[in-house]
């Protein structure tokens, strides 16, 4: 069976550090990745995706992940934070042949002046 | 703004009660999927619908039920509710329900039952 792990269930980082989240996920076949955020109080907003081809995936507000098949990670990353990068980060996957996405158990970003 | 949108935003019901959440997909998506996420569960994958029709079934309770009509609006009906089904429950919708496909999920209803 598929799952993912995410090792840390909370990072506090300061402002304009960079942070990385990581994501190790099992899984026999290919596998498409994703990344999505929760704000306080919000929905899940997909962050970005990896289907195939580089990768090297760049999503929206300044992040970015890497795709490692060798290591089964898919480690989130960003340069340097802002305040309102605090949120609760989710790494998903879904198998080519299932439509479900299976999450990880979150990472709380604690982004400190 | 995802475009899926889901009501009510918030429900407060009491044990042995039924409720039926309304999840409205993107326009254009054919497939609405429900997740649960709850403090001890995390995020959980419910049901899949696809053009009307159930493609997928998760760790669905027997309790739970859900639909998708032809105007492709969905529907999650809980019955006999427990304190333990007080959750936010997602909607998400994608265009053809594939494997690359992207699930856009909707703000939720936080179902809180006492």
């Amino acid at each position: 069976a598929q799952s993912v792990t995410q090792l840390d269930s909370q990072v506090p980082v300061f402002e304009e550090a960079p942070v990385e989240l990581r994501c190790n996920y099992s899984s026999s076949v290919s596998v498409y990745l994703f990344w999505y955020v929760q704000y306080p109080n919000q929905g899940l907003q997909l962050l970005l995706k990896y289907l195939s081809g580089s990768t090297l995936v760049k999503g929206i507000n300044g992040f970015e992940a890497e795709f490692n098949k060798s290591q089964t990670s898919f480690h989130l990353r960003k340069p340097s934070v802002h305040i309102s990068d605090t949120a609760e980060y989710f790494c998903a996957v879904k198998r080519d042949s299932s439509y479900k996405l299976i999450f990880g158990s979150g990472t709380r970003l604690l982004v400190r002046p | 703004d995802s475009g899926v949108t889901q009501t009510p935003k918030h429900l407060i019901t009491a044990t042995g009660q039924r409720v039926t959440l309304r999840c409205s997909p993107r326009s254009g998506d054919l497939s609405v999927y429900w997740y649960q996420q709850s403090l001890d569960q995390g995020l959980q994958f419910l049901i899949h619908y696809y053009n009307g029709e159930e493609r997928a079934k998760g760790n669905i309770l027997e309790r739970f039920s859900a639909q998708q009509f032809p105007d492709l609006h969905s529907e999650l009906n809980l019955s006999s509710l427990e304190l333990g089904d007080s959750a936010l429950y997602f909607c998400a919708s994608s265009g053809g329900g594939g494997g690359t496909d992207t699930q856009y999920f909707g703000p939720g209803t936080r179902l809180t039952v006492l």
